[in-house]
């Protein structure tokens, strides 16, 4: 099946630094990457849309220049939370959709491990 | 508007069958879709029913879909304590974009 992984698996992060968190699809290529956040025991937010090659789309309410999404690859996805503070400490899970439309089930996405980023 | 909604805990007995409620709001969906997450993990995708039918079954997964009340169920049967995780349902209102439920947390005991 489709795996996808993220580094890293777990962060911790002093107040006012920038982390890098890293989504990558391991056996297929993935057009477009989705970036989610949740908050304990709740529901996966969706943040933005990665599309290879062009600007990331962000949801409503979610700040463009604060995390920075970046799709250089069919294959790599980025997500970078600048100037992070402990508001922004969160569970982070991307997802990958497959290139093209496989037979049945157009919006199938797979989901990464996540990662737990903790700001100080 | 987007807004899926989910009971929130769910405790059953081992070898019991469980059953997982989700309302949903967007009836343009063309998928509905149901996630397992264990602890500290990422989504698993089980099972997934396209709008035009009203039930899929997939070994211990029954999906059944009520399209008038915008209702849609999960059951496992023969519930196993692997089978302790939080269960999501989720709609595609539109291409590639996921709005998920709230989340139901099963817990089973032996």
């Amino acid at each position: 099946g489709a795996v996808v992984s993220q580094h890293p698996s777990w962060v911790i992060c002093k107040s006012g630094t920038s982390v890098k968190i890293e989504c990558r699809s391991l056996d297929f290529q993935a057009t477009t990457m989705f970036w989610y956040r949740q908050f304990p025991k709740q529901s996966l937010m969706l943040m933005a849309t990665s599309n290879e090659g062009s600007k990331a789309t962000y949801e409503q309410g979610v700040e463009k220049d604060k995390f920075l999404i970046n799709h250089a690859s069919l294959t790599l996805s980025t997500l970078t939370v600048t100037s992070a503070h402990p508001e922004d400490s969160s569970f982070y899970i991307c997802s990958a959709r497959e290139g093209g439309q496989k037979a049945g089930i157009t919006d199938t996405q797979y989901f990464g491990p996540g990662t737990r980023l903790t700001v100080l | 508007g987007e807004d899926v909604e989910q009971s929130l805990f769910l405790s059953v007995r081992e070898g019991d069958s469980s059953v997982i409620n989700c309302t949903y709001t967007d009836s343009s969906s063309t998928y509905l879709y149901w996630y397992k997450q264990e602890p500290g993990a990422g989504l698993q995708l089980l099972t997934y029913i396209f709008s035009n039918m009203d039930m899929k079954q997939d070994q211990r997964l029954t999906v059944l879909l009520n399209k008038k009340d915008k209702h849609l169920s999960l059951r496992i049967a023969d519930t196993q304590t692997g089978d302790s995780a939080i269960y999501f349902c989720a709609e595609s209102p539109g291409f590639q974009k996921l709005v998920f439920g709230t989340g139901t947390r099963l817990l089973v005991s032996p």
